[in-house]
């Protein structure tokens, strides 16, 4: 069974330039969670879907977005990059997105803002 | 809100010695707990989760970890280190009110082995 598929694995962008992310969770799995991983915050909740719908979010500022496609992939999108915004983004997905259930994660997309 | 903290950001140990991370939430109602370890340059991946039966669970690689309500504590052991344990270790939480999953990481205790 393939494993959580995250595309690029690493790209470098520059600032106000925008990017977008894509996740293609396990086959089965319903829910998909992105997370926000850096040395001084650790890794920090941006949002999940199940079945096409956002179903809690983060605190993060608009300029991140996600959706997610009937296919149960998602791609989460950050416009007006910033220097901060530099960091490796995880995609977890899940069998049902139960609160009890595992996280199965992607090895990540490093994003780096110059 | 809930939360968590992991006493020391790195933790040192050599080999076939005791291991020790330590894990402490923050919740009204105990929530499910976790822990998951990272490898470099690779994604998370569960070694025991929490939910509501033992409260001492086994997980892979030799680890298990002990829920104690009254000290709000989910401490990770194993007892003899080997070399390819040295990663990164994070408790987590997710809240059992809820319908939904998210969960809430640590950050994180860096796990050394000396040979």
């Amino acid at each position: 069974k393939a494993g959580v598929t995250q595309t690029p694995r690493y790209l470098i962008k520059t600032r106000g330039q925008q990017v977008t992310l894509s996740c293609s969770p396990i086959s089965g799995h319903r829910s998909v969670s992105w997370y926000q991983q850096t040395p001084g915050q650790g890794l920090q909740f941006l949002f999940e879907y199940f079945s096409e719908t956002q179903r809690n979010k983060g605190n993060f500022p608009g300029r991140f977005s996600g959706r997610q496609f009937s296919n149960s992939r998602s791609e989460m999108n950050v416009s007006t990059l910033e220097l901060g915004d530099s960091a490796l983004y995880l995609c977890a997905s899940s069998l049902d997105g139960r609160p009890d259930g595992e996280l199965f994660f992607g090895e990540g997309s490093r994003l780096t803002v110059l | 809100a809930q939360s968590v903290t992991q006493l020391g950001s790195h933790v040192s140990v050599s080999e076939g010695a005791l291991v020790l991370l330590r894990c402490n939430y923050s919740s009204s109602v105990p929530p499910y707990l976790f822990w998951y370890v990272q490898y470099p340059n690779q994604g998370l991946q569960l070694l025991l989760k929490y939910t509501s039966a033992a409260t001492l669970v086994k997980g892979i690689n030799g680890f298990e970890a002990e829920f104690k309500k009254s000290e709000t504590s989910f401490h990770l052991t194993k007892p003899s280190a080997h070399m390819s344990d040295a990663a990164e270790y994070f408790c987590a939480v997710s809240d059992r009110k809820t319908s939904y999953d998210k969960v809430i990481f640590g950050p994180g205790t860096s796990l050394s082995v000396i040979p």
